[in-house]
């Protein structure tokens, strides 16, 4: 079955630093990548996309990147804020539903 | 709010019990999808419906099951409980059909604690 794999599980960062997430995907045929945020206690929420016919999107402070060659897509969050602290999840869909890597939790020190 | 309500949103019960946990989609969504979630781990896909057929399955145990009936709704029974499946659910819904392609829209979980 399909296999997303996410890195790394934790990112501890400085306030006004950037993080990147990293995410392989293993379905070739995959070309939807959603990117949720999930703060804790609460639902996961979508924050970015992409899809297979665009490299690159971006939205104020999130980025996303996608190789679909090397089946790899990336979150990049700049400058970073505490309330940027919590868990991200990437997916992949894969046949009819949507698979998703293991989470990465980040803390943003003040 | 995400549109997508979950009931109940807690549940505690005792090993060997049935449960019944139920999803009403965002209007006019004919996608429905469960995941498990339990603690501090990540998005475990269970099922998934659409328009009232089953459309993929994940790791899904065979101690659980599920349905989408007509007005759309999904419910995931889950039976001879054991501690390991205490957890949070989650029901997502998309308007993304048949191709898993569109935004899940996910409920505020049940939250299952199995004594």
């Amino acid at each position: 079955g399909e296999n997303v794999e996410q890195h790394p599980s934790t990112l501890s960062v400085q306030e006004g630093d950037s993080a990147v997430i990293k995410c392989t995907y293993s379905d070739s045929a995959s070309n939807y990548f959603p990117w949720y945020k999930q703060e804790l206690g609460k639902r996961p929420q979508l924050i970015i996309d992409i899809r297979s016919n665009v490299g690159e999107k971006k939205d104020q402070r999130i980025a996303v990147t996608l190789n679909k060659t090397a089946k790899h897509f990336s979150l990049h969050i700049t400058e970073t804020q505490p309330e940027d602290s919590a868990v991200y999840f990437c997916a992949a869909n894969f046949n009819n539903d949507m698979r998703f890597g293991a989470g990465t939790r980040l803390t943003v020190k003040p | 709010d995400s549109g997508v309500t979950q009931t109940p949103k807690h549940l505690i019960t005792a090993t060997g019990q049935r449960v019944t946990l139920r999803c009403s989609p965002r209007s006019g969504d004919l996608s429905v999808y469960w995941y498990q979630q339990s603690l501090d781990q990540g998005l475990q896909f269970l099922i998934q419906y659409y328009n009232g057929e089953e459309r993929a399955k994940g790791n899904i145990l065979e101690r659980f099951s599920a349905q989408q009936f007509p007005d759309l709704h999904s419910e995931l029974n889950l039976s001879s409980l054991e501690l390991g499946d205490s957890a949070l659910y989650f029901c997502a819904s998309s308007s993304g059909g048949r191709l898993g392609t569109g935004e899940l829209f996910f409920g505020e979980g049940s939250r299952l604690t199995v004594l």
